[in-house]
């Protein structure tokens, strides 16, 4: 069965340090996606990343990089020189065969100014 | 605009009066399905539907009910609910086509329901 495991339940960190969500990640499957999802105080979910199990380069957006190591089974993502707008929920997802989606359970990452 | 919409955002009930939560999305998408939020367990699937008809239980399917008759609308049905399932929920559609997964999942704005 799959199962998404993001140990951290809460991180506090003061404007501009880097922060990094982690990640671990169960499936049987060999083809298999992996996401990671913002989720702002207003309650939407902000898609941030979708990743596929053959494609292990890392990946940068802006102040945002994922680490995927299938060695580990770990989707780790880093945020560089955190801002208050970056304090939300973070979710990493898994989805294999069909398009379910299983969920972390999420990591609340509090920036202070 | 690509959306998935949901109706109402917000609900306080009381235990055992019906109610209905929509979900409409305009992508013509085949995959529609329903995940509640709650703290400490992330998001889970409770129904889903691959197309017209076809509907299936996810994971947390007990005291829920849905229907398909339209390929745009998957409403969520609680028949008689409970304050255990007072929850965010979360309505996504997404493509059929595609290796599995691949299909970008798109999420409505969520329902927050309180259940008394």
């Amino acid at each position: 069965a799959q199962k998404v495991t993001q140990a951290q339940t809460e991180i506090s960190v003061v404007e501009k340090e880097d922060v990094t969500l982690d990640c671990v990640y169960e499936t049987r499957d060999t083809t298999y996606y992996l996401f990671w999802y913002k989720q702002p105080p207003s309650g939407e979910l902000v898609f941030l990343i979708r990743r596929n199990s053959f494609d292990e380069q890392n990946e940068i957006s802006g102040r945002y990089s994922w680490n995927f190591q299938k060695s580990t089974s770990s989707f780790n993502f880093t945020i560089t020189a955190s801002q208050v707008v970056d304090s939300a929920v973070y979710f990493c997802a898994l989805s294999d065969y069909g398009n379910k989606l299983v969920f972390g359970a999420g990591t609340i990452l509090r920036v202070k100014s | 605009e690509a959306q998935v919409t949901q109706n109402p955002r917000y609900l306080i009930t009381v235990t055992g009066k019906k109610l209905t939560v929509t979900c409409s999305q305009n992508m013509n998408h085949e995959y529609m399905s329903w995940y509640r939020q709650d703290p400490g367990l992330g998001l889970r699937q409770i129904y889903y539907s691959m197309n017209v008809e076809v509907t299936d239980k996810g994971d947390v399917p007990e005291g829920y009910k849905v229907s398909r008759k339209e390929k745009r609308n998957f409403p969520l049905i609680l028949e008689s609910p409970s304050p255990n399932q007072t929850s965010l929920y979360f309505c996504a559609s997404s493509s059929a086509e595609g290796l599995a997964g691949d299909s970008e999942q798109f999420f409505g704005p969520g329902t927050r329901l309180t259940v008394l």
